[in-house]
């Protein structure tokens, strides 16, 4: 089926130790999305690839990087995680332009810092 | 002002019971309107679009309402499996049209036997 893959489900990383998180994609959707989500809040975007164009949301701190070397895959980069950036991090896609405005979300990826 | 508002509740229903969710919305720019679900330490999923003349889906019915910007969400005959999450979402379109949905924190709806 095609689908939102991230991988891995569950990361555990140390204070200031960079980890890289992944999302892959089947659905050959044009744009993608980066949320992070904390308990019980809102997802909150983060960042998004319209093709290969990057956009940055204004509030999104310096600390978060991105990367999509292609069409199917995107990566979150978090350089020097604090506490405050465990949360579920969720990776979504949608073809612009297309009939539904609907995002595809792939299972997340839960980040704990120590 | 939160661009989506919703109560967070939880809604505590018996099975059986028609229980209704609303959200207010800040931005008339708004275009698109939507609840989707969330379960526990899961990704959210569409559960349904909201059209400006209403629309239903089983046991789902959503409204709108421009002139109030708000949006509502009634779920009829409530199973132990509707226990979740609802997370109202609107969408504005930007110039680049690229388009960004805004999420609500979410109503939690626990359907009790």
């Amino acid at each position: 089926d095609a689908m939102v893959i991230q991988n891995p489900r569950y990361q555990v990383t140390q204070f200031g130790k960079p980890v890289t998180l992944s999302c892959s994609q089947t659905l050959n959707h044009n744009v993608m999305y980066w949320y992070q989500q904390k308990s019980s809040q809102a997802p909150k975007l983060l960042f998004h690839y319209y093709d290969k164009d990057f956009n940055n949301e204004a509030d999104t701190p310096d600390n978060f990087q991105s990367r999509r070397p292609n069409t199917s895959f995107c990566f979150l980069d978090i350089r020097s995680p604090g506490l405050g950036d465990a949360a579920m991090y969720l990776c979504a896609t949608k073809q612009a332009g297309g009939p539904s405005n609907e995002q595809f979300f792939g299972p997340g990826t839960r980040l704990t810092v120590l | 002002r939160k661009e989506v508002e919703q109560d967070p509740g939880p809604f505590n229903v018996p099975e059986g019971a028609t229980v209704a969710f609303n959200c207010t919305y800040s931005n008339s720019a708004s275009q698109s309107f939507f609840w989707y679900r969330q379960d526990c330490r899961k990704e959210p999923k569409l559960l349904m679009s909201v059209y400006s003349s209403g629309n239903e889906d089983g046991r789902f019915t959503a409204q709108l309402n421009r002139a109030s910007q708000y949006i509502s969400l009634l779920i009829r005959d409530s199973k132990l499996s509707d226990s979740a999450t609802y997370l109202c979402v609107v969408n504005k379109m930007p110039m680049d049209s690229s388009y960004k949905l805004i999420f609500g924190s979410g109503t939690r709806l626990l359907v009790r036997p």
